[in-house]
C-alpha cells in the first residue's frame, strides 16, 4: 500500500536560510509525487509534481524537489527562505491504486520563518 | 479562469443532523474529488466523481455520500452527523483523464458539529 512520511511536523528557519522539508514514500509501483502548500484558512496549492520525467523538479516560488528512488525520498528545498513561505506543506503520492486522482497525503510540516 | 468554489465556507450543525456541501469545479474540469482534513487524521480521500459517476472511494462509512451533476458541480452529503465529523472539507477538480491530473483545490468548507 502506498504511504507518505514527512519527517518533522514543525520546521523553523531564519529568513534567507535554506529550507529543507523531508518526504519519504512507500509504493509498490512507480509513483507520482506532489508537494502542496496550505496557507491559513485556504485550500491546497500545488507547488510541484514528479511524473517520472526529470528527477529534479522545479516548482513555483523558487521551490524544487529531487526524486531519489534508491532512498524513496522526495525532499522539498528552497535556497533562501522568505517570510511569505511560512505555511503548512504536504507531500502526496499517487500510484494509481484506487485511482490516479486518489492522493495519499503525509501529515504535513508547518514551516515557520523568523527574521 | 475562475477557481474552484465551495459553499458554504463555514457551517455549524448539531449531532444527528445532516449536511450538504457544494463544490463548483473549474470550467472544463470533469473530475471532482473530496477530502476531509482534521488535526488528528490529516488529509484523507473521501471519493472522486467523474462524468456523474463515482470513480473512486476512500474508507469512510456510508454516512458520507456524494453526487455529481451534468455540469460537473458536485455535492457531498453527511447524514447523522457525529462530533468527529468536524473538519475542513476540501474539494479538488481536475480534467480527469489520463494518469497525471493536476488537481486544483477549493478553499474548503469548515464544518463544526456540536
Amino acid at each position: 500500500a502506498q504511504s507518505v512520511t514527512q519527517l518533522g511536523s514543525h520546521v523553523s528557519v531564519s529568513e534567507g536560510a535554506l529550507v529543507l522539508l523531508r518526504c519519504n514514500y512507500s509504493s509498490s509501483v512507480p509513483p507520482y509525487l506532489f508537494w502542496y502548500v496550505q496557507y491559513p484558512n485556504q485550500g491546497l496549492q500545488l507547488l510541484l509534481k514528479y511524473t517520472s520525467a526529470a528527477t529534479l523538479v522545479k516548482g513555483i516560488n523558487g521551490f524544487e524537489a529531487e526524486f531519489k528512488k534508491s532512498e524513496t525520498s522526495f525532499h522539498l528545498t528552497k535556497p533562501s527562505a522568505h517570510m511569505s513561505d511560512a505555511a503548512e506543506y504536504f507531500c502526496a503520492v499517487s500510484d494509481g491504486t484506487g485511482g490516479y486522482n486518489k492522493l495519499i497525503f503525509g501529515a504535513g510540516t508547518r514551516l515557520a520563518v523568523h527574521p | 479562469k475562475a477557481g474552484v468554489t465551495q459553499t458554504p465556507r463555514y457551517l455549524i450543525k448539531t449531532r444527528g443532523q445532516q449536511v450538504t456541501l457544494s463544490c463548483s469545479p473549474i470550467s472544463g474540469h470533469r473530475s471532482v474529488s473530496w477530502y476531509q482534513q482534521t488535526p488528528g487524521q490529516g488529509l484523507q480521500f473521501l471519493f472522486e466523481y467523474f462524468s456523474e459517476t463515482q470513480r473512486n472511494k476512500g474508507n469512510f462509512p456510508g454516512r458520507f455520500s456524494g453526487r455529481q451533476f451534468s455540469n460537473s458541480r458536485s455535492e457531498m452529503n453527511v447524514s447523522t452527523l457525529e462530533l468527529g465529523d468536524s473538519a475542513l472539507y476540501l474539494c479538488a477538480s481536475s480534467l480527469g483523464q489520463g494518469k497525471i491530473n493536476e488537481q486544483y483545490f477549493g478553499p474548503g468548507t469548515r464544518l463544526t458539529v456540536t
